[in-house]
């Protein structure tokens, strides 16, 4: 089955840098990629995904990459912001699986 | 549009005592459906999921039960608490699809067992 591993635990920026937080898979059939953020208290939502036939996705100040050869993802965001701060989740399945496998989560502190 | 609905949202239950989650999804059929627990400070763990009525497959053996009597409606119960049952409880829906399959999470339920 597949397994999901991220890294960093817990990460520390001022704000205004970039954070970079990644995840690699086990399961080379995997090939839909979501990420959710969870602040305090609060249900994950859903903030990006990305799908195998793409390499990078961007929204605004979030952005993923994909590299499958490697069968790694990332999630990067730019000028980061208080509000940036929560735990974020990755996320992999392949296709035709109802189960997502989920990392075990990064929290993120932006500090102003 | 699709809405997930859980209740209760906050509850303080003595250890022995019975539990029943409950879970509704608007505005979309035969959804997947699934039960996670997270611990405070952790991760998501998968507890249940469903892909119709009456299926539910179990991926942790404990001594929780879930049920799905309706195609929109997912229950998760437990006949005697643990302390260790104590977390924060998500109901969460998706509907496979040839792109992904996105799950998304209702408000949660906070469980305390005392």
């Amino acid at each position: 089955g597949e397994n999901v591993e991220q890294h960093p635990s817990t990460l520390s920026v001022q704000e205004g840098d970039s954070a970079v937080i990644k995840c690699t898979y086990s399961d080379s059939a995997s090939n839909y990629f979501p990420w959710y953020k969870q602040e305090l208290g609060k249900r994950p939502q859903l903030i990006i995904d990305i799908r195998s036939n793409v390499g990078e996705k961007k929204d605004q100040r979030i952005a993923v990459t994909l590299n499958k050869t490697a069968k790694h993802f990332s999630l990067h965001i730019t000028e980061t912001q208080p509000e940036d701060s929560a735990v974020y989740f990755c996320a992999a399945t392949p296709t035709g699986f109802q189960k997502l496998v989920f990392g075990t989560g990064t929290r993120l502190l932006v500090s102003p | 549009s699709q809405t997930i609905h859980q209740w209760p949202a906050t509850l303080v239950q003595p250890v022995g005592s019975p539990l029943s989650l409950e879970c509704t999804v608007e505005g979309t059929s035969n959804p997947n459906l699934y039960w996670y627990r997270q611990a405070a400070g952790r991760g998501l763990q998968l507890l249940f999921y469903s892909v119709g009525i009456g299926q539910i497959s179990s991926e942790v053996p404990q001594n929780l039960s879930a049920s799905r009597p309706q195609d929109r409606q997912f229950i998760l119960s437990s006949k005697k608490l643990l302390l260790s049952d104590s977390g924060f409880y998500l109901c969460a829906w998706s509907v496979l699809s040839r792109s992904g399959n996105t799950i998304y999470f209702g408000e949660g339920s906070w469980l305390t067992v005392v």
